[in-house]
């Protein structure tokens, strides 16, 4: 069964520093991948996702994440956090382009002044 | 444009009382999802309708959970009767149809089943 896995739970960045946030996913397949982030008490809002070609994804608000087949993995990166950054973030797969998702556990961010 | 409305925002029950949660899709969004968010969870499929019609309600538990999209725009999930372990978040979602169609989320119902 497909599975991702955000092992994470939190992330602690100061204001200014890069972010990392890791993904790995398990399917027999190449599958379709997806960033989301969700502010408190709002609904979740796409990053960004991969379907095919570049394995280097820009996203919106400057994040950017790199899909590695080798290592199953979707890492989101961000070069310079902003405290409006704050939140829980998503990695999702999807074995077709519908948005039938499997989201991971979430990684929350906080940010330091 | 509008956004995908849900309502109630909140909402305390009972456990084995009854309970609806109501979705207005995103105007000509013809597929609409339902996921359930547990605390310290991600989201989890409960429903995809396309149109008025169900394409994939697997993990939906069909003892308690029910689910309808009439006339392929506003959607209702009930649930009867409520357990405990049913406190989380519902969230709806919706998209154009057809593959790559972005979907856009809700903010969604927190049901507390107490």
């Amino acid at each position: 069964a497909q599975s991702v896995t955000q092992p994470d739970i939190h992330i602690t960045v100061s204001e200014g520093a890069s972010l990392e946030l890791r993904c790995n996913y398990s399917y027999g397949a190449t599958p379709y991948l997806f960033w989301y982030v969700q502010s408190p008490g709002q609904g979740l809002q796409l990053l960004l996702k991969y379907f095919s070609g570049d394995t280097l994804v820009q996203g919106i608000k400057g994040f950017e994440a790199e899909f590695k087949r080798s290592q199953s993995s979707f890492n989101l990166r961000k070069p310079s956090v902003h405290w409006s950054d704050a939140a829980e973030y998503f990695c999702a797969v999807s074995m077709d382009s519908s948005y039938k998702l499997i989201f991971g556990s979430g990684t929350r961010l906080l940010v330091r002044p | 444009e509008a956004g995908v409305a849900q309502s109630p925002r909140y909402k305390i029950i009972e456990k084995r009382q009854s309970v609806a949660f109501w979705c207005n899709p995103i105007s000509g969004h013809a597929t609409l999802y339902w996921y359930q968010q547990i605390l310290g969870q991600g989201p989890k499929l409960l429903i995809q309708f396309q149109n008025n019609g169900v394409v994939d309600d697997s993990q939906l538990p069909k003892d308690r959970f029910s689910a309808e999209r009439l006339k392929g725009v506003d959607s209702t999930l009930k649930i009867q009767p409520a357990k405990l372990e049913d406190s989380a978040v519902y969230l709806c979602a919706s998209s154009l149809p057809g593959g790559n169609a972005e979907a856009f989320f809700g903010q969604g119902t927190r049901l507390t089943v107490v």
